[in-house]
């Protein structure tokens, strides 16, 4: 298995609070992104990174922040988080995502009171 | 718009029976299509296919990929309980981006 860990696996917080997941991989892979899974729309991108402080907006990228200062580690931020972010998150890495496929976390359960 | 349409969205099977699962797309800048599982955490990577008309197989799982018609089929012979899963498509697009289509939910009943 790819070697990648999220934290926390779950989290129940109220709205308007601060939230920073983390994802941390092993593999030195460049490629680091951030899901999110809902009920009814599958898997959407929320923000991807191609480097180390190299990062881009996915599809739904309004109200999250990202961060990359090592390559290891890629952290997702809700600034003030709101109920409509409830949901799970998933992180992602690949090597060279043209010829090799996206390996992922076991995913963070976040409800949002 | 990107679109990756996966159908049925739901199947419901005996173990032993064989399965297809059926996945169509609209993407720009096509580069590859991937299937993955997802059982109730991470979702698994099962193939990758970039080349029309060539079948990948591991073990009673397959997989084959139309470029002209748009579409890949994933097969799986034989079904056992374990199969039991969500079945995911998804385009790869460049540009950093994987577009995925909503999933197949599969139960294998005993």
């Amino acid at each position: 298995d790819a070697g990648i860990t999220q934290s926390p696996r779950h989290k129940v917080t109220e709205t308007g609070t601060p939230v920073t997941l983390r994802c941390h991989q092993t593999e030195n892979h460049r490629y680091m992104y951030w899901y999110r899974q809902d009920p009814g729309h599958g898997l959407r991108l929320i923000h991807y990174s191609y480097g180390v402080k190299d990062t881009d907006k996915g599809e739904v990228s309004d109200g999250y922040s990202v961060s990359r200062s090592k390559t290891e580690d890629f952290l997702l931020t809700l600034e003030s988080a709101t109920s409509s972010q409830t949901s799970v998150y998933f992180c992602a890495i690949s090597e060279s995502p043209d010829y090799q496929p996206q390996h992922f976390g076991d995913g963070t359960r976040l409800s949002i009171l | 718009e990107d679109k990756v349409v996966q159908s049925p969205l739901s199947l419901v099977v005996h173990e032993g029976d064989t399965v297809t699962l059926n996945c169509s797309y609209e993407v720009t800048n096509f580069r590859s299509l991937l299937w993955y599982k997802q059982e109730k955490k991470a979702p698994t990577f099962l193939f990758m296919l970039t080349s029309s008309g060539i079948e990948k197989k591991s073990g009673r799982l397959s997989s084959i990929l139309d470029k002209k018609e748009l579409f890949s089929i994933l097969n799986i012979t034989a079904t056992q309980t374990g199969d039991s899963a969500i079945y995911l498509c998804a385009v790869w697009r460049g540009s950093e981006k994987l577009v995925f289509g909503k999933g197949t939910k599969l139960t294998v009943n005993p």
